[in-house]
């Protein structure tokens, strides 16, 4: 069965800083999708980013981009000049390609200090 | 955009009672429909995969005749929490997939359903 960690439950970072929030996964499947999504107080999910586990490159969305380490079954987001409005719970998730099932990591909360 | 909508955004009840929750994709066809249910500050929890015209999917643990999926048509999907009670208290959220173009297996997640049994 796939799993997925994300060990800091808590993280802040000073407004206009990067932080880096980590996430591994287990997996025995070749095909697959990771995630990363934003949850705010209002609870909707957000997606940031996405990334195929078949491409090497590392996908980038405007400040966010992500450390793909397939090997070690890694997945860390990068969030570059953090804004106030980053403060939010942020899950990595697995996506299974065949079902599309999403399995969630824990959840670490960010918050942003001004 | 790709919108799901959820309804009713909270409902309070009593013990005892069915409460419905419906799941729907405004702007696009969803083949499949996924419920999670939410903790305060805990992860999503997947509860069922419901495909348009068959039986739901339930992920192991959670009780199908508790929790009655139903994925009628390409836009909706309901559940319902059939009597309920204070333990069935949390946030159901629902998503859709469907064939947009872009990314493959993209979900769009609804906005949730805060559910509250006294």
């Amino acid at each position: 069965a796939q799993t997925v960690t994300q060990s800091q439950p808590e993280m802040s970072v000073q407004e206009a800083e990067t932080v880096t929030l980590s996430c591994t996964y287990d997996t025995s499947e070749s095909d697959y999708y990771l995630f990363w999504y934003k949850q705010p107080p209002s609870r909707q999910m957000i997606l940031v980013i996405r990334q195929e586990a078949y491409k090497q490159q590392n996908a980038t969305e405007n400040r966010f981009s992500v450390n793909f380490q397939k090997a070690a079954k890694s997945f860390s987001l990068k969030i570059s000049d953090s804004q106030l409005g980053d403060a939010a719970m942020y899950f990595c998730a697995y996506g299974a390609s065949n079902t599309g099932k999403l399995i969630f990591g824990q959840g670490t909360t960010l918050q942003v200090k001004p | 955009g790709a919108v799901v909508s959820q309804h009713p955004s909270r409902v309070i009840c009593k013990s005892g009672t069915s409460v419905k929750i419906e799941c729907r994709s405004l702007d696009f066809q969803a083949t499949t429909m996924f419920w999670y249910r939410q903790f305060p500050k805990q992860s999503l929890m997947l509860m069922a995969t419901s495909n348009e015209g068959s039986k739901a999917t339930y992920e192991q643990g959670v009780e199908k005749d508790k929790f009655l999926i139903n994925h009628a048509s390409l836009t909706l999907s309901t559940l319902t929490v059939t009597s309920a009670h204070p333990e069935d208290s949390s946030f159901y959220i629902c998503s859709a997939e469907g064939e947009r173009g872009g990314w493959d297996n993209e979900q769009f997640f609804g906005p949730g359903t805060r559910l509250t049994v006294l």
